[in-house]
C-alpha cells in the first residue's frame, strides 16, 4: 500500500501570511494527489484535485503543485476562514486510497 | 445540486452489526464510483471502501476486509455499507462520497456517527 506522509502536523500563522504544507508519497503516484480542507464538525471539502487543479468556488489564494512523490499545498494571504485542518490523499491506480495524517492550521 | 445523505448510524455493542445507507440525488447515480470514508473522534480521515459505478468492482481497507460489505442500488440511488463483527475501533463518523474521474472525493455527505461500545 502507498503511504502518505504529510508535514507539518500543525502550523501557526497570522492573517495575511503565506504557508505551505507538504505531502510525500512512498512511491510515485503521478499527479493522483488531492487536497481537502476540513473545519470542525463539518465534512471535508475538496480544494485541489490532480495535484494542481483548483476546484470551482475555491479562492485563487490556494494552489497545489508537484508530481511523482512530492507535493505542496500553498495558501497565500491567509484569511480567517482558512484556519482549518488540511489533508492530502492519493488515488493512484487501485485502492486503498490513503490519506495523509492531516495538518492543523491555527491562528498565531 | 448533488446531495448525499447518510443514515443508519447509532450505538451498537461489540460484535454487532449495522447497515449504513447513503441516499444520493442531483446526479446520475449509476454513472459514478462511490466511497465510504470514516473519521474516528479527534483523528484523521481513513478511506474504508470503494465501489465502481456498476457495482462490479469493490475494494476495502485491510482494517475492515472480511467484516464490511459495500453495495449500491442504482435503481434506488442508494449506497450501502453493511458492517459486521463491529469493534470499538470502528467507532467513527462515516461519510459517503461521490468520486470524480480521478477518484478524488468530490462530494461528501454530512456523515453518520457509529459508536461501538458495551
Amino acid at each position: 500500500d502507498i503511504q502518505m506522509t504529510q508535514s507539518p502536523s500543525s502550523l501557526s500563522a497570522s492573517i495575511g501570511d503565506r504557508v505551505t504544507i507538504t505531502c510525500r508519497a512512498s512511491q510515485s503516484i503521478d499527479i493522483f494527489l488531492h487536497w481537502y480542507q476540513q473545519k470542525p464538525g463539518k465534512a471535508p471539502n475538496l480544494l485541489i484535485s490532480a495535484a494542481s487543479s483548483l476546484q470551482s468556488g475555491v479562492p485563487s489564494r490556494f494552489s497545489g503543485s508537484g508530481s511523482g512523490t512530492d507535493f505542496t499545498l500553498a495558501i497565500s494571504n491567509l484569511q480567517p476562514e482558512d484556519f482549518a485542518t488540511y489533508y492530502c490523499q492519493q488515488t493512484y491506480r487501485t485502492p486503498p486510497y490513503t490519506f495523509g495524517q492531516g495538518t492543523k492550521l491555527e491562528i498565531k | 445540486q448533488v446531495q448525499l445523505v447518510e443514515s443508519g448510524g447509532g450505538l451498537v455493542k461489540p460484535g454487532g452489526s449495522l447497515r449504513l445507507s447513503c441516499a444520493a440525488s442531483g446526479f446520475t447515480f449509476s454513472d459514478h464510483y462511490m466511497s465510504w470514508i470514516r473519521q474516528a473522534p479527534g483523528k484523521g480521515l481513513e478511506w474504508v471502501s470503494y465501489i465502481s459505478s456498476s457495482g462490479s468492482s469493490k475494494y476495502y481497507a485491510d482494517s475492515v476486509k472480511g467484516r464490511f460489505t459495500i453495495s449500491k442500488d442504482n435503481a434506488k440511488n442508494s449506497l450501502y455499507l453493511h458492517m459486521n463483527s463491529l469493534r470499538a475501533e470502528d467507532t467513527a463518523v462515516y461519510y459517503c462520497t461521490r468520486d470524480g474521474n480521478d477518484s478524488s472525493m468530490k462530494y461528501w455527505g454530512q456523515g453518520t456517527l457509529v459508536t461501538v461500545s458495551s
